[in-house]
């Protein structure tokens, strides 16, 4: 597609449960990044990969946390034993390489309730 | 670490006003500067980039400004109309990780 797509938009789950967020970035961009963004904050860091590798990350807030890219595309984070703080928008975004211009996609958001 | 902050937090313009975003950050080595804009419950749409050694940068009624020895930015939107409302957030990229002010949320009245 033209753009990074996220799937799903929403999401709801239960508190224990597992979640899988899916990033889909622009065609030909080596570089992933996963950020979180709490209501009225700016969004942050989580972790970023080159290729199909995870080149960074010191991001994510514990090992409840993973993210996998296995052919260096689409990429999925993984949250294991969801609690109700880890409610948020978590936004994917891509880049050409490391140090170009950012493209992000509309992000999912995660209720935990 | 990068700090990022932007002031003021909300403005509230008549419609036809230009708009001032001010944009400050700690540590000047950044690799570049970007501007994006969030409406509500949405993504990031990138507005402008400022390289390191650029001063400014224009997009149609946006110009940015980049003062890295200051660590400043400033994103003038010239005669504002009610679409441009929305919160426009500003992030420096160091080693790849862009690092995020909080935003301001920008309300023109029609």
């Amino acid at each position: 597609g033209a753009g990074v797509s996220q799937t799903p938009s929403n999401k709801v789950t239960e508190k224990g449960k597992y979640v899988e967020l899916r990033c889909d970035p622009i065609s030909g961009h080596t570089a992933l990044y996963w950020y979180r963004q709490s209501l009225g904050q700016g969004p942050e860091f989580l972790i970023y990969f080159q290729g199909t590798g995870a080149a960074d990350d010191s991001g994510l807030p514990n090992d409840r946390f993973f993210a996998v890219r296995p052919e260096g595309s689409v990429s999925t984070l993984k949250i294991q034993r969801t609690e109700r703080g880890d409610s948020a928008v978590y936004l994917c975004a891509s880049s050409f390489d490391s140090n170009t211009e950012a493209f992000f996609g509309q992000g999912t958001r995660l209720t935990v309730v | 670490k990068q700090e990022v902050t932007q002031i003021p937090a909300a403005l509230s313009v008549p419609e036809g006003e230009n708009l001032v975003l001010n944009c400050s950050f700690t540590d000047s080595a950044i690799y570049n500067l970007q501007w994006f804009r969030q409406d509500p419950g949405k993504g990031l749409t990138s507005l402008l980039l400022i390289q390191s050694s650029q001063r400014e940068q224009t997009s149609g009624r946006l110009n940015a400004s980049l003062d890295k020895s200051s660590g400043r930015s400033t994103l003038y939107i010239a005669a504002s109309q009610p679409g441009d409302s929305a919160t426009y957030l500003c992030a420096c990229l160091d080693d790849y990780k862009l690092s995020f002010g909080a935003g301001t949320t920008v309300t023109v009245r029609a």
